[in-house]
């Protein structure tokens, strides 16, 4: 079955300093994944999505993903964090071998500190 | 082109009522999915409907259950609802891009339910 993983709970990064937001997957065929932000009493927001390709992705707001196969992890980074970053993060995956659906990791809380 | 639209946004019920909580997608989109989202486990699929057919089902309980429209509009219902389903419902209108391909989801803001 497949499944994601995003192994802490919280992250906290002074402002002006590199971010990484950690996802692992398990899938059986290869995998769709996506990154989504969440703001406080707002719904989910898309930032970037690895399909094929370039295992680089460039997304919203200054963040990127790389997609490692061999690791099986698809993490979330930033040059230069902003205060305004600050929000709960949601790793996804759906394994293209099955019409299944999208599972979503239990979320990382990205702290930014002034 | 409006977003996604979900009522109420504020839900107070009792223990063993029941609930039914609204969804319109974007315009144009026929693929429906919601989540159950609490803070010790993320975010829950629960089902997902395409052409007012439920394509997946997640892990609930059989008091949850679902409908999608005609006009692609989807409802969820909770019956005798329990403490542990106050939640935050997420729906998502999805995009299809051909046979196999990947989804893109749009977020509605959530129904907050409360139990007591």
């Amino acid at each position: 079955a497949q499944s994601v993983a995003q192994p802490e709970d919280q992250v906290n990064v002074a402002e002006g300093n590199p971010l990484t937001v950690k996802c692992t997957y398990s899938v059986s065929g290869n995998p769709y994944l996506f990154w989504y932000v969440q703001y406080p009493n707002r719904g989910l927001q898309f930032l970037l999505k690895y399909i094929t390709g370039d295992n680089l992705v460039k997304g919203s707001y200054g963040f990127e993903a790389e997609f490692n196969k061999s690791q099986t992890s698809f993490h979330l980074k930033k040059p230069s964090a902003l205060v305004s970053d600050s929000a709960l993060y949601f790793c996804a995956v759906r394994d293209t071998n099955r019409d299944d659906k999208i599972i979503f990791g239990k979320g990382t809380r990205l702290h930014i500190l002034p | 082109k409006a977003g996604v639209t979900q009522t109420p946004r504020y839900l107070i019920k009792t223990r063993g009522q029941q609930v039914t909580l609204s969804c319109s997608p974007i315009s144009g989109h026929r693929s429906v999915s919601w989540y159950q989202q609490t803070p010790g486990q993320g975010l829950q699929f629960l089902f997902e409907y395409f052409s007012e057919t439920q394509r997946n089902k997640g892990n609930f309980p059989g008091r949850f259950s679902g409908r999608q429209f005609s006009n692609s509009r989807s409802e969820m219902n909770v019956s005798t609802l329990e403490l542990g389903d106050s939640a935050l419902y997420l729906c998502a209108s999805n995009t299809w891009t051909g046979t196999g391909s990947y989804n893109e989801q749009f977020f509605g803001p959530g129904t907050r339910l409360t139990v007591l």
